[in-house]
This record gives C-alpha cells, sequence and structure tokens, in this order.
C-alpha cells in the first residue's frame, strides 16, 4: 500500500523558509509526479506545484517565486521549500501522488498533512 | 477566489440523492478530465472519482460523476450520515499550467 508522510517544522517565523519533505513508502518516487497542496483552516484546497523525478515542474502562478521543489531518489522523499513566509501561509500542508493511469491532476494518495503555523 | 466553482453548500435527507456542481472553463474543465475528492472531518482528501466519471477501487456505486462542457457533476444517491463531508472538484488548467481545485462543498445530510 502507498503510503505518504509530511516531516519538517511546525513553527516557522515570518519572513523565513517553509521546509517540508515528504516520505514515500510503497511506491518508487522515480514513477510518477508528486504534489503539494495546502489547506488554511476553514478554507479550501490550493494547489501548490508538483515534480517528477526529472525535475520537471509546475507551480502555483501566485506562489511560483517562492516556492522550490526537489527530488531525493536515494530517501525516496522529496521536498517544499516556500521563502518569505507570513500568516497567510498558515496551513495544513498535504503531499500526494498524481497517478499514472489516470488523467492529469488524479491524485490518488495522500498524506495525512501536517500544519504549519508561521508566527514569531 | 477559486478557478473552480461549487456551491458552498448542499443538503438532503438520508436516503436522498444529491448533485454538486463544478463549472470551470475551457482551459481546465473544458479540455481536461475532472476528479472529485471527498474531505472527512479532521482528515486528509480521498479520490472519489476520476476521468470524470471513474470509481477507484472500495468507492461504492452512490457515487457518480458526469461531465457536459466546461462543467462537472458528482452524484451521490442513497445519502447517509456517513457521507457528510466536504467535496472538491479538481482538473489540470492548461492555460496556468497548474492543476486547480474548486472551493470545496459542504455537503449535510439533514
Amino acid at each position: 500500500q502507498v503510503q505518504l508522510q509530511e516531516s519538517g517544522p511546525r513553527l516557522v517565523k515570518p519572513s523565513e523558509t517553509l521546509s517540508l519533505t515528504c516520505t514515500v513508502s510503497g511506491a518508487s518516487i522515480s514513477s510518477y509526479y508528486w504534489i503539494w497542496i495546502r489547506q488554511p483552516a476553514g478554507k479550501g484546497l490550493e494547489w501548490i506545484g508538483r515534480i517528477y523525478i526529472s525535475g520537471s515542474t509546475n507551480c502555483n502562478p501566485s506562489l511560483k517565486s517562492r516556492v522550490t521543489m526537489s527530488v531525493d531518489t536515494s530517501k525516496n522523499q522529496f521536498s517544499l521549500e516556500l521563502s518569505s513566509v507570513t500568516a497567510a501561509d498558515t496551513a495544513v500542508y498535504y503531499c500526494a501522488r498524481e497517478s499514472a493511469a489516470a488523467a492529469l491532476e488524479t491524485l490518488d494518495f495522500w498524506g495525512q498533512g501536517t500544519l504549519v503555523t508561521v508566527s514569531s | 477566489q477559486s478557478v473552480l466553482t461549487q456551491p458552498p453548500s448542499v443538503s438532503a435527507a438520508p436516503g436522498q440523492k444529491v448533485t454538486i456542481s463544478c463549472s470551470g472553463s475551457s482551459s481546465n474543465i473544458g479540455n481536461n478530465y475532472v476528479s472529485w475528492y471527498q474531505q472527512l472531518p479532521g482528515t486528509a482528501p480521498k479520490l472519489l472519482i476520476y476521468d470524470n466519471n471513474k470509481r477507484p477501487s472500495g468507492i461504492p456505486d452512490r457515487f457518480s460523476g458526469s461531465k457536459s462542457g466546461t462543467s462537472g457533476t458528482l452524484g451521490i444517491s442513497g445519502l447517509q450520515t456517513g457521507d457528510e463531508a466536504d467535496y472538491y472538484c479538481g482538473t489540470w488548467d492548461s492555460s496556468l499550467s497548474a492543476g486547480v481545485f474548486g472551493g470545496g462543498t459542504k455537503l449535510t445530510v439533514l
């Protein structure tokens, strides 16, 4: 069974960089697109970006200038960095897998999510 | 402001059927497939429908999906109290080169 688990600091200071890692088990990270999504409390889902093993990425235009994504095949992990954070970046952050057997943006497996709070 | 538009809430009685709409444009739903996700309170979203109308293994056939033009629709029949959740549509937007979601619809089973 495919499992994804987010990890990283739960509290980040304003203007600093938010860093999260998603560890994948039950599937090779080399064969899929991997996605980051966030959800502020009481609000809807926001697509952040996706990355493939080749390094190819797509980002939400509204976040593109602050987002960096990477993949570590040796650890079967992928990561997100969001720079210059503000309180508006406080949210539950999810990692997910894009299905290889369905249309674009079919997210078939999700992590449980991790709450990241931006506060001094 | 979400790229895809969903009603904020819908409600129906147990055993009844409800539909949830998802409206987009030619750059997203009009030229791509729609997925639907169920988010139970306090949990991560779960894939419910993909490729407009297909169900992953384990999803009961009470859940159905369809697409017409630039809109997608999720149908849930034989409503149960356990179906109370937030439902999100999603797709790819070819103009943005990014994934997009609807704002979500809260289903209440009265």
